[in-house]
């Protein structure tokens, strides 16, 4: 695709549930972030995958949160046993090198994530 | 202090004015600064990086950066209602690895 994809759009859950966050970033792009953004607030870094492996994963909350890249272009955010205050945008970006040295973080349109 | 400082406004300005945006970082080793620009309910888009003490333009857009004020600011000339959003200031600190670091964000209104 053009762009950086991400889906579900919008997911509601109940509290104590698990969520799976897919996306598809830029053909090309090696660099992926995950960042949430709550309402208000500026986006909050997550982790980075540079290809397959998490090269940062110190902005992960807590260890309900985890992140994968198999092959090295899709990845999925997994949230066990959710929490109301999980409820946020969780937004993905992918670069065509490591964003924070000077490239351009192309951001996909969210995952709206509503824990009830 | 949080590493990244905006003003969350709003800031209203009439269309055709400057609207001035300012950001404070706290980490002096920080050596990347980007204005990204995020329209309600969509997804952050970059509009301007900068990386030497100075300004920088490009088209109605300026960014200045100042480091030992640890301060950056983006300047909208002749500004259009399509201007109106949330305006993120975003900093790499070296102890945040290739991560940015992103503000608040500044919503900007424009009237016309």
């Amino acid at each position: 695709g053009a762009g950086v994809s991400q889906t579900p759009s919008n997911k509601v859950t109940e509290k104590g549930k698990y969520v799976e966050l897919r996306c598809d970033p830029i053909s090309g792009h090696t660099a992926l972030y995950w960042y949430r953004q709550s309402l208000g607030q500026g986006p909050e870094f997550l982790i980075y995958f540079q290809g397959t492996g998490a090269a940062d994963d110190s902005g992960l909350p807590n260890d309900r949160f985890f992140a994968v890249r198999p092959e090295g272009s899709v990845s999925t955010l997994k949230i066990q046993r959710t929490e109301r205050g999980d409820s946020a945008v969780y937004l993905c970006a992918s670069s065509i090198n490591s964003g924070g040295a000077g490239g351009e973080l192309f951001f996909g349109e969210g995952s709206r994530l509503t824990v009830l | 202090q949080k590493e990244v400082e905006q003003n969350s406004g709003p800031l209203s300005v009439p269309e055709g004015a400057i609207a001035s945006l300012n950001c404070t970082y706290s980490d002096r080793g920080s050596q990347s600064f980007f204005w990204y620009r995020q329209y309600s309910g969509k997804s952050p888009e970059l509009i301007m990086s900068i990386y030497s003490n100075g300004d920088k333009e490009d088209g109605r857009f300026t960014a200045q950066l100042n480091k030992a004020s640890q301060y950056v600011s983006l300047l909208i000339r002749d500004s259009q209602p399509s201007d109106s959003a949330t305006y993120l200031c975003a900093v790499n600190p070296p102890q945040a690895g290739t991560a940015l670091i992103f503000g608040k964000g500044t919503t900007l209104s424009v009237s016309s």
